[in-house]
């Protein structure tokens, strides 16, 4: 799987958009662009994912860059609640689903 | 998306004794399962990865004496962690596939005195 660059902190002001970079620069044509949250304690929780057009659902949207080389993840309103540490992955769809967690942006949403 | 539920989610045991840690798909088969560890302010390290009806494949530095894995249906993978000491102390998760997804149980904190 390709390695992931991403800043190792950021912050936020509620009610405005998060918006987290991840470089990929040595992505392979088959590999996705993952992206995992992990609040506190918790386990990590799915967010989205893409190959190469933009994506977006009810939590977040991912806009990859025409050379795939990076990505960014954008939290259109942060809340408090969004206060987690974001992982951006890469790797092979059903590849064995194996996934190598980098260390991560740690996300701090702040009144 | 789907349900992972791990067990118990806090434990603390004394040291040398083993200790069990389920993940169950509650609304999905899967034949694979995964087992990370998370040592405080670190990253998730994949330990193992859990077949069903097959023996677990392991990642280099991990004990498969130590970290027994069992997968004995397409809904529950076991790890435990025998004659546990206060180093084996860590934040415990399990992933299962479902699909082409992988989704996270809650996690299991083992804290041994």
């Amino acid at each position: 799987d390709a390695k992931t660059t991403q800043p190792t902190s950021m912050d936020c002001a509620e009610g405005r958009a998060a918006n987290l970079p991840c470089n990929h620069s040595t992505i392979s044509g088959n590999e996705y662009v993952y992206w995992y949250r992990q609040i506190h304690s918790q386990g990590p929780q799915y967010i989205i994912h893409g190959l190469k057009n933009n994506e977006t659902n009810e939590m977040a949207s991912l806009i990859i860059t025409e050379d795939r080389k990076s990505s960014t993840l954008i939290l259109p309103h942060a809340t408090l609640r969004d206060t987690a540490v974001y992982y951006c992955i890469v790797r092979i769809q059903g590849g064995g689903n194996k996934l190598t967690f980098g260390t991560g942006t740690q996300l701090k949403v702040e009144l | 998306g789907a349900v992972v539920s791990q067990h118990p989610s806090r434990v603390i045991c004394k040291s040398g004794t083993s200790v069990k840690i389920e993940c169950r798909s509650l609304d999905f088969q899967a034949t694979t399962m995964f087992w990370y560890r998370q040592f405080p302010k670190q990253s998730l390290m994949l330990m193992a990865t859990s077949n069903e009806g097959s023996k677990a494949t392991y990642e280099q530095g991990v004990e498969k004496d130590k970290f027994l894995i069992n997968h004995a249906s397409l809904t529950l993978s076991t790890l435990t962690v025998t004659s546990a000491h206060p180093e084996d102390s860590s934040f415990y998760i399990c992933s299962a596939r479902e699909d082409t997804e992988a989704f996270f149980g809650q996690g299991t904190r083992l804290t041994v005195v």
